[in-house]
């Protein structure tokens, strides 16, 4: 079946680490994205990447890192810089019309 | 500035009575415009979309949704609701070739009465 898989469904992270989601994407889209969702805020775009090897800022960058090294892969780092980092992360990938979702990682900061 | 605005938090309807869900957005081009579902701890599931052409707009399990160019709404409808539509819905615009590049809507939950 086609689709976009993320894992792990839940995360765990002591404050001051580093910890890494994966996405990966059977679909052969070009475009890739990462949202976070915090309650009562919608999804706010992360980090985007229209091909492989090139990826861009979205509108809450600070704090997370990307590649792009496939086109099936993107993963997504949330760093010691990330001062609020307990969210749910949704991975998405598109047509040039259309996105279709990952069912997310939830990250908790213990 | 672009921007989506859910006004209803919250919303609880009897099952089987109407149901429409307000969305108004601010876009400085075409809007391609989108509503998602999404059930606790999952991801979003695309109920419709709108590029062009007929304003009205036929999704899955029984939704439409209106998009009213003069006032900036695509408002979410469906005539008798279900227990399983229980959910949060998220209204979202983009533009022609931005693909998942979204902006979305706060998100309404909507909570049936038996």
């Amino acid at each position: 079946d086609g689709g976009i898989t993320q894992s792990p469904k839940y995360l765990f992270r002591k404050e001051g680490q580093n910890v890494t989601l994966s996405c990966e994407q059977n679909l052969n889209h070009d475009a890739m994205y990462w949202y976070r969702q915090d309650p009562g805020q919608g999804l706010r775009l992360i980090y985007y990447s229209q091909i492989v090897n090139d990826f861009q800022k979205g509108d809450i960058a600070e704090g997370y890192s990307v590649s792009r090294e496939k086109k099936e892969s993107f993963p997504l780092t949330v760093t010691s810089a990330q001062k609020n980092p307990t969210a749910f992360y949704l991975c998405a990938s598109s047509t040039q019309a259309e996105a279709f979702f990952g069912q997310g990682t939830r990250l908790t900061v213990v | 500035a672009q921007s989506v605005t859910q006004p209803d938090i919250h919303i609880t309807v009897s099952e089987g009575a109407s149901l429409e869900l307000r969305c108004n957005y601010s876009y400085g081009a075409t809007p391609y415009l989108f509503w998602y579902v999404q059930s606790p701890g999952q991801g979003l599931q695309l109920l419709l979309k709108y590029f062009s052409g007929d304003t009205l707009v036929q999704g899955i399990k029984g939704f439409e949704a209106e998009f009213k160019r003069s006032q900036s709404s695509f408002n979410l409808r469906k005539p008798s609701v279900h227990w399983s539509d229980a959910a949060e819905y998220f209204c979202a615009v983009g533009g022609s070739n931005q693909g998942g590049k979204l902006i979305f809507g706060q998100g309404t939950e909507l909570s049936v009465k038996p």
